[in-house]
């Protein structure tokens, strides 16, 4: 499984766009990307996948470069309530295997008012 | 729908007891994780269930924990006897066997004494 990179820390204020990066540079051609952000007293909870190009969904965006080393979570002007930690995670799911999904330590954004 | 649920979610146990966490995964959901969360260690992966089976039971954690999932709807984790060091957050996370995104419960805090 590649491992991936993440800074361990971001501080923003609210309304601001957040890019958080990730590193994952052994990424396989059956692996994908997964982030997920994980609020104080709960679970992680999953934010948005991807394989390669851009994916859009309500919460967030996702960049995944060329090569597919890099990936870039976009969270558009974030509130309180996104202070969290991220994590990025790849993962192969080949043969339809849900093999189980590595964390690292995540980047912690920090929100302020 | 209901998520997974997990209970309790706070115990505290005095060393050399015997603790059993549970966990009711989202209905329908073939896989079932336990983890393990600490500020140190991040998230560690103790168990994986497939359709009820033991799939992985996280190497070094087969000492003192034993998870078993008796029915789908259904897990729990044993951990026997308790030590300080199992001071943590006890995570339970389920998903559909095809695809990758897991549905966490709200954890179960222990404090070890």
């Amino acid at each position: 499984l590649a491992k991936t990179t993440q800074p361990p820390s971001m501080e923003a204020y609210e309304g601001q766009e957040v890019n958080v990066s990730c590193s994952h540079t052994n990424i396989a051609t059956s692996e994908y990307i997964y982030w997920y952000r994980q609020v104080p007293h709960q679970g992680p909870q999953f934010i948005i996948q991807g394989y390669k190009d851009y994916v859009v969904n309500e919460v967030a965006s996702l960049f995944i470069s060329a090569d597919r080393k890099l990936s870039t979570l976009s969270l558009p002007w974030v509130s309180l309530r996104d202070a969290a930690v991220y994590y990025c995670i790849v993962t192969d799911i080949s043969g339809g295997s849900n093999a189980k999904l590595t964390f690292g330590k995540g980047t912690k954004l920090s929100v302020k008012s | 729908d209901a998520g997974v649920t997990q209970t309790p979610r706070h115990e505290v146990a005095e060393k050399g007891q015997t603790i059993i966490l549970k966990c009711e995964p989202v209905s329908g959901h073939n896989d079932l994780f336990w983890y393990r969360q600490t500020k140190i260690q991040g998230l560690e992966l103790l168990s994986y269930f497939r359709s009820k089976s033991l799939m992985e039971d996280g190497g070094a954690f087969k000492d003192r924990f034993k998870a078993e999932m008796l029915n789908s709807s259904f897990s729990t984790l044993k951990i026997q006897p308790t030590e300080p060091k199992d001071s943590a957050v006890y995570l339970c996370a389920s998903s559909w066997t095809s695809g990758n995104t897991l549905y966490f419960g709200e954890g179960s805090r222990l404090i070890v004494v």
